[in-house]
């Protein structure tokens, strides 16, 4: 099993530029998540999905958009990059259930300029 | 709200000394939390959770972790520190959020081992 697969692993973007950090899980989870991570502040939630079709705002949602059309892929996008965006970003998956562990990808990280 | 903190943003022991490694939580129900391990330039990776069947519980790489309802702790120990044992390491709680879940991390501890 590949698990959560994550593309890029580095990225650099200009500001104002646009991409999309790719994530595909083959484990079948309903669940995944997106987390920002900044040195000393741990792992902040982006967005997340319950399901195809489903996506709703984690707490840091503001310049990021999200789709999930397919259960495997859940891509972020950034529309007009900022320095503040520059960031470790992972990818995570899970069973719906509390107790459950999530599965992470190996993170993108991105920095702007 | 539910939370976790993290005592001590960088711990730093000898090799083969005690690893003790504290975390907190703030919860109004009985918890779900973890204990994840992130290696340098690598993902997050589950060392253990408490799911309430047992309060001490054991991890991989010879870790283990003690929930304390009293204390509202959950601290990760390892009797013997190794080289290998180097990394940060994040405390995180699970929580309902409108219908599914999501894990609320702590700030992590960034752990190292002197020779």
């Amino acid at each position: 099993n590949a698990g959560v697969t994550q593309t890029p692993k580095f990225r650099i973007l200009k500001i104002g530029q646009s991409m999309t950090l790719q994530c595909t899980q083959d484990m079948n989870h309903n669940y995944m998540y997106w987390y920002r991570q900044d040195p000393g502040m741990g792992l902040k939630l982006i967005y997340y999905s319950v399901g195809a079709g489903i996506t709703d705002k984690g707490e840091v949602p503001n310049g990021y958009n999200v789709s999930r059309s397919t259960t495997e892929d859940f891509p972020l996008r950034l529309e007009l990059a900022a320095p503040s965006q520059t960031s470790v970003y992972f990818c995570a998956s899970s069973q719906p259930r509390l107790n459950t562990e999530a599965f992470f990808g190996q993170g993108t990280r991105l920095t702007v300029v | 709200a539910q939370s976790v903190t993290q005592l001590g943003s960088h711990v730093s022991v000898s090799e083969g000394a005690l690893v003790l490694l504290r975390c907190n939580y703030s919860s109004s129900v009985p918890p779900y939390l973890f204990w994840y391990v992130q290696y340098p330039n690598q993902g997050l990776q589950l060392l253990l959770k408490y799911t309430s069947a047992a309060t001490l519980v054991k991890g991989i790489n010879g870790f283990e972790a003690e929930f304390k309802k009293s204390e509202t702790s959950f601290h990760l120990t390892k009797p013997s520190a190794h080289m290998s044992d180097a990394a940060e390491y994040f405390c995180a709680v699970s929580v309902p959020q409108g219908g599914s879940e999501k894990l609320v991390f702590g700030k992590g501890t960034k752990l190292t081992v002197n020779p």
